[in-house]
């Protein structure tokens, strides 16, 4: 089965960075999204790595190690419209069926 | 216009009656997903199609069923709700042949008392 593991709540100062970790353990791999999900709103997608190393978009970034079946998305320069759920997915090898974290809750103050 | 249409985008229904909530793209995806997301739990796949009349059992099909009569449409349906089935609904859908990104609906809430 797959196992994925995110903090449960962050918080961090408006203006400052932040990162958010997630561990995995999965039957193969065919990459990690990161999606940013605000109170009672679908889903969005932020990013996607299937290769080792960081992709950098804007303010946000996300790194994976496939060997230690980590990833973090970094979140520079903080806004207050920040404060949202981010959430860990991996696609499986095989499947390509995308399991979820239980997700971290950012709150971004002043 | 949304992608990725849901309805109804709130319902409030009694134990023991019928639901259907319909999902309807425009992206000409063949994959199509239903999930559940409740609160500390995250989002909980129900079944997943990878085209038209192909269904498949998720993590938590119980209670559930599904159906995929035209490639745009995804159904799902309590035949008999319970309250444990109040959450938010997500239709997922993604194209296989071009990427693995998900692009998700708006979601459905479901209240049932």
């Amino acid at each position: 089965g797959q196992n994925i593991d995110q903090p449960t709540e962050m918080t961090a100062t408006e203006g400052a960075i932040v990162q958010i970790n997630c561990t995995y353990q999965t039957s193969g791999f065919n990459g990690l999204f990161w999606y940013q999900q605000h109170a009672g709103e679908a889903p969005t997608f932020l990013s996607y790595n299937v290769l080792d190393g960081l992709e950098e978009k804007g303010r946000f970034s996300s790194f994976l190690s496939r060997s230690k079946g980590y990833s973090y998305l970094l979140l520079k320069e903080l806004q207050m419209k920040d404060s949202a759920s981010y959430l860990c997915a991996v696609m499986p090898g095989g499947s390509y069926i995308p399991t979820f974290g239980r997700g971290t809750s950012l709150i971004v103050h002043p | 216009d949304a992608d990725v249409t849901q309805t109804p985008r709130n319902r409030i229904t009694k134990t023991g009656k019928r639901i259907m909530l319909e999902c309807s793209q425009t992206k000409g995806h063949d994959r199509m997903y239903w999930y559940r997301q409740d609160p500390g739990l995250g989002l909980r796949l129900i079944y997943y199609s990878f085209d038209v009349k192909d269904i498949n059992k998720g993590e938590i099909s119980d209670g559930y069923s599904v159906s995929r009569q035209a490639q745009a449409k995804f159904s799902l349906s309590l035949e008999s709700a319970i309250p444990n089935q109040t959450a938010l609904y997500f239709c997922a859908t993604r194209d296989s042949r071009s990427g693995n990104t998900i692009y998700f609906g708006e979601g459905s809430w479901l209240t049932v008392v």
